[in-house]
C-alpha cells in the first residue's frame, strides 16, 4: 500500500532561517506528490504539488522536488518568517479517486 | 479560492448519542467529498469518499453503521457518528473536489476546518 513519512515536529526555527522538512514515501503505482498546510483554526491548504520525477512544486518562496530515485520529496524554504508557523503535511495520490495518503504532519514554530 | 465550511466546529456530547456534523462546499458544487478521521500526532484517515446522490464507499476497518455518510446536495455532505462512545473522540475532516475523480488526473481537494468531537 502507500505511506508517507515526515520527520516529527515540533521544529522551531527563528526568522530568516532555513526550512528543511523531510518526507519519503512507498507506493503502488506511480505518484502525484503534495505538500499541505494547515493554520491555526483553518482547514488544510495546498501548497505545491509535483507530479512526475524531478519536477519542482513551488509557492510562496516553498519548493520541494520530487526525487524517484530517493522516494523523497523534501520542503525547503531559503528564509522562513513568522507567518509559515503551521502545520505541514506531505501527501500522496496513485490516481483511483484522488484518494490522498497523508504523512502525520510537522509542526513548524518560527520566533522572531 | 474555494472555500469548505463544517459545522460545528467542536461538540461535546454523552456516550451513546448521535452526532452530526455538516460539511458545506460555499462557493462551488462538489461532486465528491471526502472524510478523514485525524488523531493526535497521527496522519490524516481517510474514512470514506462520497460522491453526490450516491453511496458512499468506506476504507477498510471504518463501520458504515457506525459512521453514517449522506451527501445530498452537490454543496452538502454530512457525518453522523451513531451512538457514540469515547473512542470515537477525534478530530473529523472533510474535503471537497470538483469533477468526477478522473483516474489520471488530480482534481485538487479543498479541506474544511475540522470538527472535534469529545465524547463523554
Amino acid at each position: 500500500g502507500n505511506s508517507v513519512t515526515q520527520m516529527e515536529g515540533p521544529v522551531t526555527l527563528s526568522e530568516e532561517a532555513f526550512l528543511t522538512i523531510n518526507c519519503t514515501y512507498t507506493a503502488t503505482g506511480y505518484p502525484s506528490l503534495f505538500w499541505y498546510v494547515q493554520y491555526p483554526g483553518e482547514g488544510l491548504q495546498l501548497l505545491l504539488k509535483a507530479t512526475k520525477a524531478d519536477d519542482k512544486g513551488s509557492n510562496k518562496g516553498f519548493e520541494a522536488t520530487y526525487r524517484k530515485e530517493t522516494t523523497s520529496f523534501h520542503l525547503e524554504k531559503g528564509s522562513v518568517q513568522v507567518s509559515d508557523s503551521a502545520v505541514y503535511f506531505c501527501a500522496l495520490t496513485t490516481g483511483g479517486g484522488n484518494k490522498l495518503t497523508f504523512g502525520t504532519g510537522t509542526q513548524l514554530k518560527v520566533e522572531l | 479560492g474555494a472555500v469548505v465550511s463544517q459545522h460545528p466546529s467542536r461538540v461535546i456530547c454523552k456516550s451513546g448519542t448521535s452526532v452530526k456534523i455538516e460539511c458545506r462546499s460555499l462557493d462551488f458544487q462538489a461532486t465528491t467529498m471526502f472524510w478523514y478521521r485525524q488523531f493526535p500526532k497521527k496522519s490524516l484517515m481517510l474514512m470514506a469518499t462520497s460522491n453526490e446522490g450516491s453511496k458512499a464507499t468506506y476504507e477498510q476497518g471504518v463501520e458504515k453503521d457506525k459512521f453514517l455518510i449522506n451527501h445530498a446536495s452537490l454543496t452538502l455532505s454530512t457525518l453522523t457518528v451513531t451512538s457514540a462512545h469515547p473512542e470515537d473522540s477525534s478530530f473529523y475532516i472533510c474535503s471537497a473536489q470538483t469533477g468526477g475523480g478522473v483516474e489520471a488526473s488530480y482534481n485538487e481537494q479543498f479541506f474544511g476546518p475540522g470538527t472535534r468531537l469529545t465524547v463523554l
